[in-house]
């Protein structure tokens, strides 16, 4: 059974700080690495994707990866309110890399 | 503009009913998914499907089924079989070319039994 699982939330933190969410997996046949936001009643939209180890950065956005411990986090620098919603983290596997997802974790950015 | 689109955005079921939600994408890409999120949980994978007329079991197909006749086309039927129905359904699509080819997600439709 494929597993991906996220540090438990709710996770908050002061506006401009910076807020680290992790994800670990279970299988080492999962190729690429991917970060959905979620706001409350919405469909996933992608922040970033990593499929080499190190690290990925993207304006405020940096996403790590370290296969040998299984590992995937998101970093968010300068948080800002609008930061503030639920982070999904997925593992693409398979042939029609299809997505496995975490339960997500739910971030609050305090003004 | 190109996208993922879903209809109905609610949908209203009375027991014992099958409904259809419609998925159809214009971005021409291969791969189809269908994902079903309870309140609070991440997305499970209900069935996908990598190319016109196939489609694969995902970890939660029991009482549903879907068609693949046309590549923009995905069609998800929740059958009265599904115990347990009420649920945000999401549809996505993949190019599903290259380890770092994303899912991109419509807009949902939130099924609920009545």
């Amino acid at each position: 059974q494929k597993e991906v699982e996220q540090n438990s939330g709710p996770l908050s933190v002061p506006e401009g700080a910076i807020a680290s969410l992790n994800c670990t997996y279970s299988d080492r046949g999962s190729q690429s690495f991917f970060w959905y936001r979620q706001y409350s009643g919405k469909s996933p939209e992608l922040i970033m994707f990593i499929y080499s180890n190190g690290d990925k950065e993207d304006g405020r956005f940096t996403a790590q990866l370290n296969k040998a411990s299984q590992y995937v986090s998101l970093l968010i620098r300068d948080s800002q309110p609008s930061d503030s919603a639920t982070y999904l983290c997925a593992g693409s596997s398979g042939s029609a890399r299809q997505l496995t997802f975490g339960s997500g974790t739910q971030l609050t950015v305090l003004p | 503009d190109g996208g993922i689109t879903q209809s109905p955005k609610y949908l209203f079921r009375k027991e014992g009913q099958n409904v259809t939600l419609s998925c159809e994408q214009n971005l021409n890409h291969d791969a189809m998914y269908w994902y079903r999120q309870d309140p609070g949980q991440g997305l499970r994978l209900i069935y996908y499907s990598q190319i016109v007329n196939d489609f694969q079991k995902g970890d939660i197909a029991e009482g549903y089924s879907v068609s693949r006749e046309k590549k923009e086309s995905f069609p998800l039927t929740v059958t009265s079989a599904q115990k347990n129905p009420t649920a945000f359904y999401l549809c996505a699509s993949s190019p599903r070319q290259g380890a770092g080819t994303e899912a991109f997600f419509g807009q949902g439709t939130r099924l609920t039994v009545v």
